[in-house]
C-alpha cells in the first residue's frame, strides 16, 4: 500500500519557538494532502487541505498565519507551528489523497506528536 | 452540530463476543462512508469502505442507511486484537478538488480474554 511520512515523530519546544512537520509520500504522488490535529480523548479535526502548487485551504477557525502551510511538490508538504504555545500541543497528523478510477483514498502519516512548553 | 456523532462507548466485551458500533452524519450530501481503526497513539488506518449496499470483509459487517444518514459496524467473534478506537469517517467533496474527511470522536472497545 502508499506509505506516507512524517518527520519529525515527536518534537518538545519552548513556548514563542517555530515549529516545521513535513509530510511525504513516499511511492507516489499527491495532489492533494490533508493537515489534521488531534486532542486526546477528541476527533481528528481537519485543518486545512494542502494543494500542490497553490495556497492551502484552511478549514474555519484554523488561523492561517500561525500554521503555515506549504506544498512545494508532489511528495511534499509542511506545516509550521509559527510561535507555538502550550495549548498548541497536539497530536499531528498529515495524510496523502490517491484518486483514481473509481478509488478516491487518503493515507496518512504516523504523525507527530508536539509538545509546547 | 458535529458532521459525524459517534457513541464514544467504551465497549469492553470478551473475546468472541459480538458487538456493534453505531454512527451518525448531518451533511445528506455526503457522498462516501469509512470506518477507520486506530490504535493508542498511532494514525488512523483504513479498515473497511462502507457501500450502500453494505458489505462484509472477514469478520467485520458495514451497513449505511442513507435515508437515516446512519453508518453501523458488525464485529464477529471479537479477538483480542480488535482492541482499538474505531472511527465513523465520511467524506462530503468525494471526487472533487476537495476531498475532505470529516471523523467522528470514536469508539472505544475493548476486548478481555
Amino acid at each position: 500500500g502508499a506509505v506516507v511520512s512524517q518527520h519529525p515523530s515527536r518534537v518538545i519546544c519552548k513556548s514563542g519557538t517555530s515549529v516545521k512537520i513535513e509530510c511525504r509520500s513516499l511511492d507516489f504522488q499527491a495532489t492533494t494532502m490533508f493537515w489534521y490535529r488531534q486532542f486526546p480523548k477528541q476527533s481528528l479535526m481537519l485543518m486545512a487541505t494542502s494543494n500542490e502548487g497553490s495556497k492551502a485551504t484552511y478549514e474555519q477557525g484554523v488561523e492561517k498565519d500561525k500554521f503555515l502551510i506549504n506544498h512545494a511538490s508532489l511528495t511534499l508538504s509542511t506545516l509550521t507551528v509559527t510561535s507555538a504555545h502550550p495549548e498548541d500541543s497536539s497530536f499531528y497528523i498529515c495524510s496523502a489523497r490517491i484518486m483514481g478510477q473509481g478509488t478516491d483514498t487518503q493515507y496518512f502519516g504516523p504523525g507527530t506528536r508536539l509538545t509546547v512548553l | 452540530r458535529k458532521e459525524v456523532e459517534q457513541d464514544p462507548g467504551p465497549f469492553n466485551v470478551p473475546e468472541g463476543a459480538t458487538v456493534a458500533f453505531n454512527c451518525t452524519y448531518s451533511n445528506s450530501a455526503s457522498q462516501s462512508f469509512f470506518w477507520y481503526r486506530q490504535d493508542c497513539r498511532k494514525e488512523p488506518k483504513l479498515l473497511m469502505s462502507v457501500y450502500s449496499s453494505g458489505n462484509e470483509d472477514g469478520r467485520f459487517t458495514a451497513q449505511l442507511n442513507r435515508a437515516s444518514q446512519y453508518i453501523s459496524l458488525l464485529i464477529r467473534d471479537s479477538k483480542l486484537s480488535d482492541s482499538a478506537t474505531y472511527l465513523c469517517v465520511v467524506n462530503i467533496d468525494r471526487g472533487s478538488t476537495l476531498g475532505r474527511l470529516y471523523f467522528g470522536r470514536g469508539t472505544q472497545l475493548t476486548v478481555w480474554p
